[in-house]
């Protein structure tokens, strides 16, 4: 079982560059997101998506777009890279809300990208 | 969403328990407070989560006060693996899918 897989885990980009951070998961859960991670800050919620279709924006949405096919797939692209963009990504993924559901979050490994 | 406030950091013996503050005072009463954990710069983990009633796992037990307005996420037998940032959460629990992640507080444990 892998869980929620982010690919690359690495990437390094100039100012302009467009990129498409992937994330999958294999869990068949309804919620993913994505998260940025700056050094010594917590993690801010960037998009997120409660299922095929569907998304919607989190605190810091500029320069990002999501798009959600399928269940399994939840792409973050970055349109135009800059120099504040540089962070480690997450992704993440639940089951739907439900009443007494636990409403875990799985988080992937990350990717750390730097923009220069 | 309520907000959190945690210690910045904390330090704690290896094989005593590691109490863990978390102040939630304009949390409703349809938010649950959540516990995730950041071992070095991995993705963070689930530890535990609960509404009213005090909870315990595997993992650690979660201490709810009264009115709800702080909470406690004890680590009963601190190990140096539990050095980690632990991240107190409050989040509606229905509807809405926004965890709020704050600074969190930097664990360690001390051999």
């Amino acid at each position: 079982n892998a869980g929620v897989t982010q690919t690359p885990k690495f990437q390094v980009l100039k100012t302009g560059q467009s990129m498409t951070l992937q994330c999958a998961q294999d869990m068949n859960h309804e919620y993913m997101s994505w998260y940025r991670q700056d050094p010594g800050m917590g993690l801010r919620l960037i998009h997120y998506s409660v299922g095929a279709g569907i998304t919607d924006q989190g605190e810091v949405p500029n320069g990002y777009n999501v798009s959600r096919s399928t269940t399994e797939d939840f792409p973050l692209r970055l349109l135009s890279a800059a120099p504040s963009q540089t962070s480690v990504y997450f992704c993440a993924s639940s089951y739907r809300d439900s009443p007494g559901a636990k409403n875990i979050q799985y988080f992937g490994a990350g990717t750390r990208l730097s923009v220069l | 969403d309520a907000k959190t406030t945690q210690p910045p950091s904390m330090d704690c013996a290896e094989g005593r328990a590691a109490n863990l503050p978390c102040n939630h005072s304009t949390i409703s009463g349809n938010e649950y407070v959540y516990w995730y954990r950041q071992i070095h710069s991995q993705g963070p983990q689930y530890i535990i989560h609960g509404l009213k009633n005090n909870e315990t796992n595997e993992m650690a037990s979660l201490i709810i006060t009264e009115d709800r307005k702080s909470s406690t996420l004890i680590l009963p037998h601190a190990t140096l693996r539990d050095t980690a940032v632990y991240y107190c959460i409050v989040r509606v629990g229905q509807g809405t899918y926004k965890y709020i992640f704050g600074t969190g507080t930097r664990l360690k444990v001390l051999a």
